[in-house]
């Protein structure tokens, strides 16, 4: 599959703060998803978008298409400690029929 | 809950045998993904079906196999089991080709001792 690279790897907030993460690839997509995923569960879909430039909201997420349509980047703004988890970015090349993944961004929100 | 329905949720099992894990899609979806989690490998795609045939193939071994069944639920076969197959194996669905939104199950967590 595409290599997608996510970063940070990690990170670790104080409640309130914002939050940045970002998805880079070599190779065009024409979709990007977001995906949460908690301990001992499955990735849970967060936002889905379909445009180069398209700028998505969920709440207080927000999620945008990179113009180059290579990379994609997601914001969580007033951070809450349910916001823990692994964050992954999830990439559909024009002519693939699976979801290539990155390997995660781990948040970890203190109170 | 997604609606995808995994099972078992765990299974340890011993290096050498042989497993099966099912996967019941979301009502009305034709696709079937599997993926596969280990610790330090993030999500890599196994294999996917559509509608009862195979789609795509991704990093799947020879020991591993699936089908999805006329009634659209899907089993992912391991067999000769080793420690390193020790992971997390996911399942996913989609309605459509064209829709590129996959809700995944909960996951089955295999260990192999």
């Amino acid at each position: 599959g595409q290599q997608l690279n996510q970063s940070p790897q990690s990170m670790f907030i104080q409640e309130g703060e914002d939050v940045s993460m970002n998805c880079t690839s070599s190779s065009i997509f024409n979709t990007w998803l977001w995906y949460k995923q908690d301990p001992g569960e499955g990735p849970v879909l967060l936002i889905a978008l379909y445009k180069a430039g398209e700028l998505t909201s969920n709440g207080r997420l927000t999620a945008q298409f990179g113009i180059t349509r290579k990379d994609s980047f997601l914001n969580i703004s007033a951070s809450i400690p349910s916001d823990v988890g692994i964050y992954f970015c999830a990439g559909l090349l024009d002519s693939g029929y699976a979801l290539n993944f990155g390997k995660g961004t781990s948040l970890l929100v203190t109170p | 809950d997604s609606g995808v329905t995994q099972t078992p949720k765990h299974l340890i099992t011993a290096t050498g045998q042989r497993v099966t894990l099912r996967c019941s899609p979301r009502s009305g979806d034709l696709s079937v993904y599997w993926y596969q989690q280990s610790l330090d490998q993030g999500l890599q795609f196994l294999i996917q079906y559509y509608n009862g045939e195979e789609r795509a193939k991704g990093n799947i071994l020879e020991r591993f196999s699936a089908q999805q069944f006329p009634d659209l639920h899907s089993e992912l076969n391991l067999s000769s089991l080793e420690l390193g197959d020790s992971a997390l194996y996911f399942c996913a669905s989609r309605p459509r080709e064209g829709n590129p939104e996959a809700f995944f199950g909960q996951g089955t967590r295999l260990t192999v001792v």
